[in-house]
């Protein structure tokens, strides 16, 4: 079963840091390109970061950029999203999503997601 | 950055409707367009790819169409387990953005 399920994410303070890591199986991981995704609390969805299969190309959103730093470690089938200098408006559901047969084909496997509340 | 606007923002339609979502990019992206379904308290899920390729596995009454900056989302028989929010998304350059979403609910 193709399968990607997110982890780490928690309470921080405003100005603290937190990683959140996403675990894939089923699908030979180190061939794709990974993004997360977030969608704060009643609001859509917002396109964070992608990595390319051998971690060549990171792109990051503008309002992450500097803050957030993604990675993977094709050995362990993980995707990681450090996240630093948190602001309230962080605060969100974060997703990794898979896009196994190419970024013109879509993020076609999501993981359940995980809760980042930034709050004091 | 590229900008996608939706429209409406939300819709209350029937069952068996014929509903239509539009997508507008700010700049062309070919057929760089996905549609995905999102329903509450669930991750989003993949409709459709390259600006109107069926995903696998979804029902044929979805379909997506056209190209450059404008590109439409229909649903040709609206069915119960199809109310929920869907969002296109740009996959032409990064950052890869989506449009705002559109609710689709009972009326």
């Amino acid at each position: 079963e193709v399968q990607l399920v997110e982890s780490g994410g928690g309470l921080v303070k405003p100005g603290g840091s937190l990683r959140l890591s996403c675990a894939a199986s089923g699908f030979t991981f180190s061939n794709f390109v990974m993004n997360w995704v977030r969608q704060a609390p009643g609001k859509g969805l917002e396109w964070v970061s992608s990595i390319s299969s051998s971690s060549n190309y990171m792109y990051y959103s503008d309002s992450m950029k500097g803050r957030f730093t993604i990675s993977r470690d094709n050995g362990k089938n993980s995707l990681y999203l450090q996240m630093n200098s948190l602001r309230a408006e962080d605060t969100a559901v974060y997703y990794c999503a898979g896009a196994r047969f190419g970024e013109a084909h879509g993020m076609d496997v999501w993981g359940q997601g995980t809760t980042v509340t930034v709050s004091s | 950055d590229i900008q996608m606007t939706q429209s409406p923002s939300s819709l209350s339609a029937s069952v068996g409707d014929r509903v239509t979502i539009t997508c507008r990019a700010s700049q062309s992206i070919s057929t760089y367009l996905n549609w995905y379904q999102q329903k509450p308290g669930k991750a989003p899920e993949l409709l459709i790819y390259a600006a109107s390729s069926l995903q696998s596995g979804v029902p044929s009454r979805f379909s997506g169409s056209g190209s450059g900056t404008d590109f439409t989302l229909t649903i040709s028989s609206l069915q119960p387990e199809d109310f929920a929010t869907y969002y296109c998304q740009q996959s032409y350059s990064p950052p890869r953005t989506f449009g705002q979403g559109t609710k689709v609910e009972i009326k």
